[in-house]
């Protein structure tokens, strides 16, 4: 079983669509969470950190779910933009900035 | 402005040679760290460095090897013993600890041919 597991995908949906990921972790000990996002052939870059109360950003909201161990991602209204791959990052908590990569899911908005 | 540079963007390799992938921040960061993305895969880690002239083997560390001589420099050397070098590599930084963001450099492309 690997450390952090999503569902791949891809989801493809129309504009305006709300649109959820999941994410679930294996070390029970992990302290810190985190979304990127992925472009095409492009490097990762944060879209938000998951924090235990929730955290919404916009049209982004993310949930963290200790005792369940799995963290959440829901986009609303999607746009043409949000097309993307999207990445749950876990870190483990030995203070090394140790992260451990999901092997992401990958969204298409459709007109 | 600051950020993470690597080089090269596209990086052609024939069977058995070594090759060093540069990487470079000026964003002051302690740790750095090397990783590797396979065609639908997340990022596997390769090496990571937290101070100067220290560094970690990581998940994969098998046919690679690093030096962190200086604090705005990690590069990254794909022996001839790694197996299957084709991949996308990734340079990132961080103000070190767990909950701080990674700054990801823009990647180099490796091919074997």
């Amino acid at each position: 079983r690997k450390e952090v597991e999503q569902d791949p995908g891809p989801f493809n949906v129309p504009e305006g669509a709300t649109v959820a990921f999941n994410c679930t972790y294996s070390n029970s000990a992990s302290q810190s969470f985190f979304w990127y996002r992925q472009d095409c052939r492009k490097e990762p870059k944060l879209l938000m950190s998951v924090y235990s109360s929730g955290n919404e950003d916009g049209r982004f909201t993310a949930q963290l779910n200790r005792a369940s161990q799995y963290i959440s991602l829901l986009i609303r209204d999607s746009k043409l933009s949000d097309s993307a791959t999207y990445l749950c990052v876990v870190n483990a908590g030995t203070n090394a900035g140790k992260s451990t990569f999901g092997d992401g899911t990958t969204l298409t908005v459709k007109p | 402005d600051g950020g993470i540079t690597q080089s090269p963007k596209y990086l052609f390799r024939k069977e058995g040679q070594n090759v060093t992938l540069s990487c470079e921040q000026n964003l002051n960061h302690d740790a750095m760290y090397w990783y590797r993305q396979d065609p639908g895969q997340g990022l596997r880690l390769i090496y990571y460095s937290q101070i100067v002239n220290d560094f970690q083997k990581g998940d994969i560390a098998e046919g690679y090897s690093v030096s962190r001589e200086k604090k705005e420099s990690f590069p990254l050397t794909v022996t001839s013993a790694q197996k299957n070098p084709t991949a996308f590599y990734l340079c990132a930084s961080t103000d070190g600890g767990d909950y701080n963001e990674q700054f990801f450099g823009p990647g180099t492309r490796l091919t074997v041919l």
